[in-house]
């Protein structure tokens, strides 16, 4: 497997437009995570998914985010509008859950987003 | 509930001496615990886990951990830090609970290796 692939690698927008994140977890997997790295505030959980249903959203920010995972395969966070203050690196990670054991979460290589 | 503290934000040890990151956990259930790596801008990657199996785990680039129930730690070590491991480590715990399936991360440790 390729791994949790994520796309862009890099996104530069204006403020105010809109910014969609993208994700593929590994085929298999049960669980998507989206976090979101900052200097300032470390790593943060923004929201998680249990096969493609949203767990535990409390971690967004604000309205102006919001997440789908409209199949298994599939998954995009989206920030409408965007502000400097999003500027950060957002990352994906999926893990398998067993019925005997907790497995560890892979993790994507990140979007660095950056809002000017 | 679930929780991690990462007791050092950053270690500074000199090349070639031990290196000690130290982690304790709170869980009211049985927890899977687990050291994550982030070298600079770079992803995160696993070091090591311990999933109620043997409380001395062994994990890549000479890493290790031991559970100790008693003492809720989990923390991490290596006998003799190389430059390469200069990185930040996470540690994380999970509870094995129904369909529980969310992770709890630290705060993350800083260790820099001085020549």
């Amino acid at each position: 497997d390729a791994g949790v692939i994520q796309s862009p690698r890099h996104e530069v927008t204006e403020m105010g437009q809109e910014v969609t994140l993208r994700c593929k977890p590994i085929s298999g997997h049960d669980y998507l995570f989206w976090y979101r790295q900052t200097m300032m505030r470390g790593l943060e959980l923004l929201i998680y998914f249990n096969n493609n249903v949203p767990i535990d959203d409390s971690g967004m920010p604000e309205d102006r985010f919001s997440a789908k995972m409209p199949n298994a395969s599939f998954s995009t966070l989206k920030i409408q509008p965007s502000e400097p203050r999003d500027s950060a690196v957002y990352f994906c990670a999926s893990r398998a859950w067993t019925a005997r054991m907790n497995t560890e979460a892979f993790f994507g290589q990140g979007t660095r987003l950056t809002v000017v | 509930a679930q929780s991690v503290t990462q007791l050092d934000s950053h270690v500074s040890v000199s090349e070639g001496t031990p290196v000690l990151l130290r982690c304790n956990y709170s869980s009211s259930y049985s927890p899977s615990l687990f050291w994550y790596v982030q070298h600079p801008n770079k992803g995160l990657q696993l070091l090591l886990k311990y999933t109620s199996a043997a409380t001395l785990v062994k994990g890549i680039n000479g890493f290790e951990a031991e559970f100790k129930k008693s003492e809720t730690s989990f923390h991490l070590t290596k006998p003799s830090a190389h430059m390469s491991d200069a990185a930040e480590y996470f540690c994380v715990v999970s509870e094995f609970r129904g369909s529980q399936g969310n992770l709890i991360f630290g705060k993350g440790t800083k260790l820099s290796v001085k020549p």
